[in-house]
């Protein structure tokens, strides 16, 4: 079966420091990779997917990045953290073609002071 | 314009009360619509797909207009355990999946 693996699970960090967030998936091949983010009382806000190792789309141009250096792992980066980076991230995966489940990690809580 | 659209809520309403929620999206050429629930800090779990002749799943019903791009989902006789964020989730090209804002739900006994 399919497990998506995302860690830490809490995170703290002073502004200015560098962030790199996990995700691996395990149990299928070529997914869709997805990495997400909520702020306190807000919906989810899509940040970065990836159709393949190395194609990275991004929805919102600011501090952050994202790799795919294998099929099934995700990594999302900042070299310099924001106040405004603090929130909920969250991984996902979907079965390629065009499936209509996205399957979640459990989550990372960052906090930036 | 935000690609999806949601009322925030919250409402609250009565334990077996009928509740519904509306979104909307923009992308005329979306190809499949979702809707998901969440707990306080939790990851998403799908509720139910919403196809385009409307599906019902025990309580809990789904419905699309692709003229007016419109979903809703009506929860009736409402449980204490309904209590949750319900996301409309939109994909609208072959891999990007969007999110609305979420619709908080109450309910009291």
């Amino acid at each position: 079966s399919q497990t998506i693996h995302q860690w830490p699970a809490t995170l703290v960090q002073p502004v200015g420091s560098p962030l790199s967030l996990e995700c691996t998936v395990e149990g299928t091949s070529n997914p869709n990779l997805y990495w997400y983010r909520q702020a306190a009382g807000r919906g989810l806000q899509l940040l970065f997917y990836s159709v393949g190792i190395g194609q990275i789309s991004s929805e919102v141009p600011q501090n952050l990045s994202a790799s795919r250096p294998q099929d099934r792992q995700f990594i999302l980066s900042s070299k310099k953290l924001l106040l405004s980076d603090s929130g909920f991230y969250l991984c996902a995966w979907s079965a390629r073609p065009a499936n209509e489940k996205l399957f979640f990690g459990s989550g990372t809580q960052l906090s930036v002071l | 314009r935000k690609e999806v659209e949601q009322d925030p809520g919250p409402f609250n309403v009565p334990e077996g009360a009928t509740v519904a929620f509306n979104c909307t999206y923009s992308n005329s050429a979306s190809q499949s619509f979702f809707w998901y629930r969440q707990d306080c800090r939790k990851e998403p779990k799908l509720l139910m797909s919403v196809y385009s002749s409307g599906n019902e799943d025990g309580r809990f019903t789904a419905q699309l207009n692709r003229a007016s791009q419109y979903i809703s989902l009506l929860i009736r006789d409402s449980k204490l355990s309904d209590s949750a964020t319900y996301l409309c989730v939109v994909r609208s090209s072959a891999s990007k999946i969007i999110f609305g804002s979420g619709t908080r739900l109450s309910i009291r006994p």
